[in-house]
């Protein structure tokens, strides 16, 4: 069955810290792979897709087949950072979520 | 820039009433979706809809439920008769293609629904 696994709930990290959230899939075809914002208070937004290969924010995320993962970086951790995230597969037109992670920077 | 409104933000209903969500997608998009999240729970997919079908549905979207886009701009989602478990915040998202590679799919702030 396709699934999306987030391991981690809460990680919290100090300003200026790296930061990696994880993620990890499991899909029979060629997955393409979401990872989408919720600042408090906020609706869902997309932050990045793997086809991009873009930098949102600092923040960036390879896919790798091989491991199957997804995880999302950023080297320096900011404040305003802090939210949940939440890693997703498109399979065929629906979103399949993880269970998502609130990462908290603190200053 | 262009956003997909719900109301209402957060709804109060007894147990066996019927609920009607209310959603406007962004205007040129033509696929449409809902969601849900239990508290505590991941995002789950409910139903997608596009040219006045349900395109696919989850085991969660049963005969209680139902879609219907009754004019040009709204999007609804109606539960027939309510459960205390679908006590959850409901999304709907719009997009402009369908599964594709490059497909974005943007979401609503939530109506937020407890059944007591």
């Amino acid at each position: 069955a396709q699934r999306v696994t987030q391991p981690e709930k809460l990680l919290s990290v100090f300003k200026g810290a790296p930061v990696e959230l994880k993620c990890n899939y499991s899909y029979s075809g060629s997955p393409e792979l979401f990872w989408y914002v919720q600042y408090s208070r906020q609706r869902l937004q997309l932050l990045l897709r793997h086809i991009s290969r873009e930098s949102i924010k600092g923040f960036t995320a390879d896919l790798n087949k091989g491991e199957t993962s997804f995880h999302l970086k950023k080297p320096f951790a900011q404040e305003e950072d802090s939210a949940m995230y939440y890693c997703a597969l498109n399979q065929g037109g629906k979103l399949i979520f993880g269970q998502g992670t609130e990462l908290s920077v603190k200053p | 820039e262009p956003e997909v409104t719900q109301t209402p933000s957060h709804q109060v209903t007894q147990m066996g009433q019927e609920v009607i969500l209310r959603c406007v997608p962004i205007s040129n998009h033509l696929y449409f979706y809902w969601y849900r999240q239990i508290l505590g729970q991941k995002v789950e997919f409910l139903v997608s809809f596009y040219n006045n079908e349900i395109s696919e549905k989850s085991e969660i979207f049963d005969d209680q439920f139902s879609v219907e886009r009754p004019d040009g701009s709204n999007f609804t989602l109606k539960i027939r008769s309510t459960k205390l478990e679908d006590s959850a915040m409901y999304f709907c998202a719009s997009s402009d293609t369908y599964g594709g590679v490059g497909e974005t799919q943007y979401f609503g702030p939530g109506t937020r629904l407890l059944v007591l």
